[in-house]
C-alpha cells in the first residue's frame, strides 16, 4: 500500500526558502501526478502545485513566482521549494498522490483527485 | 480562479441523522467535483470523486450528487466516526480550489 511521508524543517525564518520532501513508499512514482497542498490554521486547503512523473509541472498562479516542485525518481521522492517566505506561509503542508483521468486524445478538463495523502508537516515562519 | 462555497459552515447532528452538505461553484464545472473528509490533526481522505463516484472502501452511506454549479454530499445515517470536516474540491481547471469546509459536530 502506497504511503507518503513529508519531511523538512518545522521552523523557517522570514525571507528564507522553505524546502520539503515527500518520500513515496510501497509503490511506483510512475504514471501519477504528485501534488503539494497546504492548510493555514483554521482555513481551507490550498493547492500549491503538482509534478508529473515526466517532470512537467503546474503551479498555483498565486505562488508561481516563488514555487518549484521537482521529482527525484531514483529516490522515489518529490520536493517543494518555496522562496521568500513570510508569516502568511505558516501552514500544515501536505503531499498527495493525484490521479488524473485523461481520456485518449481528449482536451481538458480532466478529473483530478488526491487519493493518497501524507500525514502533513507543520511549518512555522518566524524569526 | 473558480470559487467554491460550502454551506453550512458547520452543523450539529445526532447519530442516525441524515446530513446534507452543499457546495456551489462560481461557474459551471460539470461533474469535476470531489469530496474529502478530514478529522482534527489528520490529513484529508477522499470520499467521492467525479461528483458521484464512491471511492472504493468508503461506506455506502456517503453519496454525492449534482452537476454544473450545485453539488451535494449526503450521509444517509450519521455514524460516530463521521463527525469531521468535509470539503469539496473542483478539478475543472487549475488552480484546483477547495471549499471552506463544513464541520459536522455532535448535537
Amino acid at each position: 500500500q502506497v504511503q507518503l511521508q513529508e519531511s523538512g524543517p518545522g521552523l523557517v525564518k522570514p525571507s528564507e526558502t522553505l524546502t520539503l520532501t515527500c518520500t513515496v513508499s510501497g509503490g511506483s512514482i510512475s504514471s501519477y501526478y504528485w501534488t503539494w497542498l497546504r492548510q493555514s490554521p483554521g482555513k481551507g486547503l490550498e493547492y500549491i502545485g503538482y509534478v508529473y512523473y515526466s517532470g512537467s509541472t503546474n503551479y498555483n498562479p498565486s505562488l508561481k513566482s516563488r514555487v518549484t516542485i521537482s521529482l527525484d525518481t531514483s529516490k522515489i521522492q518529490f520536493s517543494l521549494r518555496l522562496s521568500s517566505v513570510t508569516a502568511a506561509d505558516t501552514a500544515v503542508y501536505y503531499c498527495a498522490r493525484t490521479i488524473v483521468v485523461v481520456p485518449p486524445g481528449m482536451p481538458p478538463p480532466y478529473y483530478y483527485y488526491m487519493d493518497v495523502w501524507g500525514k502533513g508537516t507543520t511549518v512555522t515562519v518566524s524569526s | 480562479d473558480i470559487q467554491m462555497t460550502q454551506s453550512p459552515s458547520s452543523l450539529s447532528a445526532s447519530v442516525g441523522d441524515r446530513v446534507t452538505i452543499t457546495c456551489r461553484a462560481s461557474q459551471n464545472i460539470g461533474s469535476y467535483l470531489n469530496w474529502y473528509q478530514q478529522k482534527p490533526g489528520k490529513a484529508p481522505k477522499l470520499l467521492i470523486y467525479a461528483a458521484s463516484s464512491l471511492r472504493s472502501g468508503v461506506p455506502s452511506r456517503f453519496s454525492g450528487s449534482g452537476s454544473g454549479t450545485d453539488f451535494t454530499l449526503t450521509i444517509s445515517t450519521l455514524q460516530p466516526e463521521d463527525f469531521a470536516t468535509y470539503s469539496c474540491q473542483q478539478s475543472y481547471s487549475t488552480p484546483l480550489t477547495f471549499g471552506g469546509g463544513t464541520k459536522v459536530e455532535i448535537k
